[in-house]
């Protein structure tokens, strides 16, 4: 059974400061993707991470793929408030990419 | 464009009846799936279409229902509703099954059985 695994599942953080959400998971996929969902909303977007070694950044969020090791880390530099949302770590299937799974989110909040 | 739309947002359903869960997305998308997200949870897919007239079972399917006769619409059925079933149903996107291609979701429908 695949397994995709995050932790911390909960991060209350101060403004300013810095944090890494860890993303494990079981299968060979070499392929991650990150969403944000804030309370009650949708699901969107951050990052698509294709290759070991990938980096992605977008203000102040950058996302790794480490393939060897089924670990990618979402980094928080100097959180603000606006980032307070859950964030969720997504593997497919492999082969034909038909299906994603997902993660049991890590729900930030960041503390003025 | 409008993405991907789900009606209705909220329903509250009794034991044992019927629904029929809508999704229409407007982007020509061939890929198209139903997840459901549980409170404190990750999603879980329940079907998923890889085009018209193709569909196929998740990880959660029991108790569900789709069929694609169009590009755009996939619907979910809900037979004789259950309280497990309470839950937030998400339907999404995907143009292909390429690599770099993220999925996009709706808004969600948020279901009650009691």
């Amino acid at each position: 059974e695949l397994k995709v695994e995050q932790n911390p599942l909960f991060l209350s953080m101060q403004e300013g400061k810095n944090y890494t959400i860890y993303c494990n998971y079981s299968t060979t996929s070499d392929r991650l993707y990150w969403y944000r969902q804030d309370p009650g909303k949708s699901l969107e977007s951050l990052f698509v991470l294709l290759s070991n070694g990938a980096v992605k950044q977008e203000g102040r969020l950058m996302a790794s793929l480490d393939t060897k090791a089924r670990l990618s880390t979402l980094h928080i530099t100097a959180a603000v408030h606006d980032l307070s949302a859950t964030y969720f770590c997504a593997v497919d299937s492999g082969a034909g990419v038909l299906q994603f799974y997902f993660g049991t989110g890590t729900s930030l909040t960041v503390i003025p | 464009n409008a993405g991907v739309t789900q009606t209705p947002k909220f329903r509250i359903l009794k034991i044992g009846q019927s629904m029929t869960l809508q999704c229409t997305q407007d982007m020509n998308h061939n890929y198209m799936y139903w997840y459901r997200q549980d409170p404190g949870m990750g999603l879980k897919l329940i079907y998923y279409s890889v085009g018209a007239g193709i569909t196929d079972k998740g990880e959660v399917p029991n108790g569900y229902n789709v069929s694609r006769s169009t590009t755009e619409d996939f619907p979910l059925r809900l037979e004789l509703a259950a309280p497990s079933q309470t839950s937030v149903y998400f339907c999404a996107s995907r143009r292909l099954a390429q690599y770099q291609e993220t999925q996009y979701f709706g808004p969600g429908t948020r279901l009650l059985v009691l």
